[in-house]
């Protein structure tokens, strides 16, 4: 199989506080890594793409100021909401590409949900 | 500009068969994904195809014609279970993934 995790799966946080989003993939290697946002009853928005070793690239609109990414293994990137604010809370979804496959699947995280009080 | 369109909403029965469009405008192709979400869930891949024809996978089949930028994924014997959003989405020239803002589909007992 081709699994992805996420930690954490929810968490609460005051705002003005960071909170960091981990995502892993655990039986395989991903070059590429994605990160979403989707808000109730929306669709997935794609936030930033993450390549291993290099800088993330950050969808228009995104602050990547706000929004760090990390992708500092073939199995590991993290997204760090810093300063955050009631608005940024929302269900994060992380996602990761199996090239060795062959295919253009994504694999996706089971999510965090994040509200910020 | 790029862009999918499927329907906000639909309800069917169970037991019975529903078809879910999807139509996609791109910058280039790469293929056409189909995800099922459960409120609350991350989305699950259910199908891709990248060639013209209907691909079938148990109870669930997807079908794509390049040439009208149409898609749709068709669900026979509905179970309860199968409630939940259907996600379209089509890859463009550089690989990313555009997606629609999914069908919610309600099965009716």
């Amino acid at each position: 199989g081709a699994v992805v995790s996420q930690h954490p799966s929810w968490v609460i946080c005051k705002s003005g506080t960071s909170v960091k989003i981990e995502c892993r993939s655990l039986d395989f290697q991903a070059t590429t890594m994605f990160w979403y946002r989707q808000f109730p009853k929306q669709s997935l928005m794609l936030m930033a793409t993450s390549n291993e070793g290099s800088k993330a690239t950050y969808e228009q609109g995104v602050e990547k100021d706000k929004f760090l990414i990390n992708h500092a293994s073939l199995t590991l990137s993290t997204l760090t909401v810093t300063s955050a604010h009631p608005e940024d809370s929302s269900f994060y979804i992380c996602s990761a590409r199996r090239p060795e496959a062959g295919g253009h699947e994504q694999y996706f995280g089971p999510g965090t949900r994040l509200t910020v009080t | 500009g790029q862009n999918i369109d499927q329907p906000t909403e639909m309800t069917a029965t169970e037991g019975a068969i529903v078809q879910i469009n999807c139509t996609y405008q791109t910058s280039g192709f790469n293929g056409l994904f189909w995800y099922q979400q459960h409120a609350g869930e991350a989305p699950t891949f259910l199908s891709y195809n990248v060639l013209d024809g209907l691909e079938e996978k148990g109870r669930f089949s997807s079908f794509l014609s390049r040439s009208k930028g149409y898609s749709y994924l068709l669900l026979k014997e509905l179970q309860m279970k199968d409630s939940a959003s259907y996600l379209c989405a089509a890859m463009d020239s550089n690989y990313q993934l555009i997606w629609g803002a999914g069908t919610k589909l309600i099965i009716k007992p």
